[in-house]
């Protein structure tokens, strides 16, 4: 069975703080994507990458930056937190020939205080 | 600017009825459009997908029809049934010059009641 893990599901920080997300995919994809969602908005793409060491601003890259030293394994990083990047963050890979078909972790819900 | 867009945050449909999921497009460029299925707790699952250069796509209960002169792609479910009731959202991709990025909607929570 397919599957994208995230390391945590709820998360609690302080504003200023470094955050760190993790993603890992046992499906040997070559494409990652971070996402996140909020109501009324949708999935909001935020960076993606499709190999290793690279990566591609998505539609809402400020505050964040991203990671991704092995193919298993995209990171998300919040250099500083602040309280509007309170949301659910989604993690999700798709092969390269099927990129539109993309698997998805189950989310982590990360809340800046 | 909301380059895809579900105009109805929720519907709710009887048990063994058709539900009905529309969603309308601004960028032309769009290629491929897709609808993702999500549970509470859990990350969107790939439910069905439709290429611009079909207008129906079928698979068992679950149908996308495509009308690119209107921009708009619907989702049919029949019969609806109570385990159907998630968030629905539609996706399109541009070509791959565009990279592999997949543009969301925002969502149609869908209630099948029993």
């Amino acid at each position: 069975d397919v599957k994208v893990t995230q390391s945590s599901r709820y998360l609690v920080k302080r504003t200023g703080e470094k955050v760190f997300l993790e993603c890992v995919q046992d499906m040997d994809h070559e494409n990652m994507f971070w996402y996140r969602q909020d109501p009324g908005l949708g999935l909001r793409l935020i960076y993606f990458s499709y190999d290793v060491k690279m990566k591609e601003k998505g539609d809402i890259p400020e505050g964040y930056s991203v990671s991704r030293e092995k193919k298993e394994r995209f990171s998300l990083i919040l250099e500083s937190a602040s309280t509007n990047q309170t949301s659910m963050y989604l993690c999700a890979s798709s092969r390269r020939d099927r990129s539109y078909e993309q698997y998805f972790g189950p989310g982590t819900r990360l809340t800046v205080t | 600017d909301q380059q895809v867009k579900q105009n109805s945050p929720s519907l709710s449909v009887q048990e063994g009825r058709i539900s009905i999921l529309n969603c309308d497009y601004t960028n032309s460029m769009f290629d491929y459009f897709l609808w993702y299925k999500k549970y509470p707790a859990e990350g969107p699952t790939f439910l069905i997908s439709i290429s611009s250069i079909k207008d129906k796509n079928e698979d068992g209960r679950f149908t996308v029809f495509l009308n690119k002169s209107a921009k708009h792609l619907s989702l049919h479910i029949v019969p609806s049934q109570p385990g159907d009731s998630a968030v629905y959202f539609c996706a399109a991709s541009a070509p791959k010059s565009s990279g592999d990025k997949l543009t969301f909607g925002t969502g149609t929570r869908l209630a099948v009641r029993p």
